[in-house]
């Protein structure tokens, strides 16, 4: 079965770094993506970026970029987010999510059936 | 950019009753349109795709309607376990997520 394991908790200062993994097993990792998306206290969910395992291709969201990393690691299936600059308003839950999406010379776009199970990461002084 | 709104933004419902939410986007997204479920400390769960489409293992009391630029979800008969918060998500272009409606008693 599809399984997607986070690591844990993380608390930083502002300023700092955080880089959060996705494990993933039960499904041929290089043939898909991965997603990650956000959800701020009592907020909504928001889409970051998304990496293909394929190929390294990315895409990140406006807000973002600059600021953000998506990477995977074929030899591990595991998806890494790393975020910098953290800001009090970068404390949220991340998530990842399986993605159809395998390439950017595709325009298409897909919905997230499989999920991580959540990272917090705290942000404060 | 494609906006997305969702309305109610939170409602009161009852075991039993019929449960309506609606979702506009800005510009049509020829039905690339998905709804999750989304409880507290647990991962969105997909219900519904391609505005229509039952996800793996979601009860038939969801429904997704719509074209073009309105979507609808709807809930025949609400559950106890179906007291949660519901988003809709474009596809259509780079993934947006709708601000969420939240169904409590």
């Amino acid at each position: 079965q599809v399984q997607l394991v986070q690591s844990g908790t993380e608390v930083k200062k502002p300023g700092a770094s955080v880089k959060v993994s996705c494990k993933a097993s039960g499904y041929p990792f290089s043939d898909y993506g991965i997603s990650w998306v956000r959800q701020a206290p009592g907020q909504g969910l928001e889409w970051m970026g998304w990496v293909s395992a394929y190929n390294g291709n990315t895409k990140y969201a406006d807000k973002v970029q600059g600021r953000v990393s998506m990477t995977t690691d074929a030899s591990t299936n595991t998806a890494y987010m790393a975020l910098w600059s953290l800001k009090s308003d970068d404390t949220a839950v991340y998530y990842c999510a399986r993605d159809r999406r395998l390439s950017d010379y595709s325009s298409k776009w897909y919905p997230f059936t499989y999920w991580g199970q959540g990272t917090l990461v705290t942000v404060s002084s | 950019d494609i906006q997305m709104t969702q309305s109610p933004s939170s409602l009161s419902a009852s075991v039993g009753d019929r449960v309506t939410i609606t979702c506009r986007a800005s510009q049509g997204i020829s039905n690339s349109l998905a709804w999750y479920q989304k409880k507290p400390g647990k991962a969105p769960k997909l219900l519904l795709y391609a505005a229509s489409s039952l996800g793996t293992g979601v009860p038939s009391r969801f429904n997704g309607s719509g074209s073009g630029t309105d979507y609808t979800l709807t809930i025949s008969s609400l559950q106890p376990e179906d007291f949660a918060t519901y988003f809709c998500q474009q596809y259509y272009t780079t993934p947006l997520f709708g601000p969420g409606t939240k169904v409590d008693i």
